[in-house]
């Protein structure tokens, strides 16, 4: 079974500082991990997957296999940066996506 | 590209009732995805569909739910009878390659179902 646990249901942090939401996962096999993003109003979109190694909007996430994680980290937090944010994990199927239960990140200026 | 279109947004049904949400996936995209959210939960997967083929349906109720992506028009959600516990945010995604390759899903707006 694949499961997807998302610690944190509101993070409030100030504009400036470093954000971290937390991510942990539970899969047997070789994941694919993902996170994406719904900005208010917006459509649930892709922020970054783990096997393209990127930053995006300064947003990075690194897979920690030891510590079955995939926190997503950005050093200085944006008021635009506020939204709600899902991980989500492929296993061993090509097509099935397990979502966390999100956290809402609030930026404060 | 008006990306994957939902409707209708908002829905509202009595207890009986039946409810049938639409889809219509990006345009060159045959590969669609229903995803459920319930309050204060994540989204879970319902069913998988191509065109005119269920590919996987493990995420579905086994009674009073089911899905269908025919060769012209939609993909429908049906819900029959539905009850309070239905009540959700359905949402549909869609795919070119059946996430094989990037893994990406590009969503819906969602549907909000209510049932009284």
């Amino acid at each position: 079974a694949q499961r997807v646990t998302q610690p944190e249901k509101l993070l409030s942090v100030f504009k400036g500082a470093p954000v971290e939401l937390k991510c942990n996962y539970s899969y047997s096999g070789s994941p694919e991990l993902f996170w994406y993003v719904q900005y208010s109003r917006q459509r649930l979109q892709l922020l970054l997957r783990h096997i393209s190694r990127e930053s995006i909007k300064g947003f990075t996430a690194d897979l920690n296999k030891g510590e079955t994680s995939f926190h997503l980290k950005k050093p200085f937090a944006q008021e635009e940066d506020s939204a709600m944010y899902y991980c989500a994990l492929r296993g061993g199927s090509n097509y099935k996506l397990t979502f966390g239960k999100g956290t809402l990140l609030t930026v404060n200026p | 590209n008006a990306g994957v279109m939902q409707n209708p947004r908002h829905l509202v049904r009595r207890r009986g009732q039946e409810a049938r949400l639409r889809c219509s996936p990006m345009k060159g995209h045959s590969h669609v995805y229903w995803y459920r959210q319930l309050p204060e939960e994540g989204l879970k997967f319902m069913v998988y569909l191509q065109k005119e083929n269920i590919i996987d349906e493990s995420g579905m109720p086994k009674e009073r739910f089911s899905a269908e992506f025919p060769k012209e028009g939609p993909s429908i959600l049906r819900i029959q009878q539905v009850v309070r516990g239905d009540s959700a945010a359905y949402f549909c995604a869609s795919s070119p390659t059946g996430l094989a390759g990037t893994g990406e899903l590009f969503f819906g707006e969602g549907s909000r179902l209510t049932v009284l």
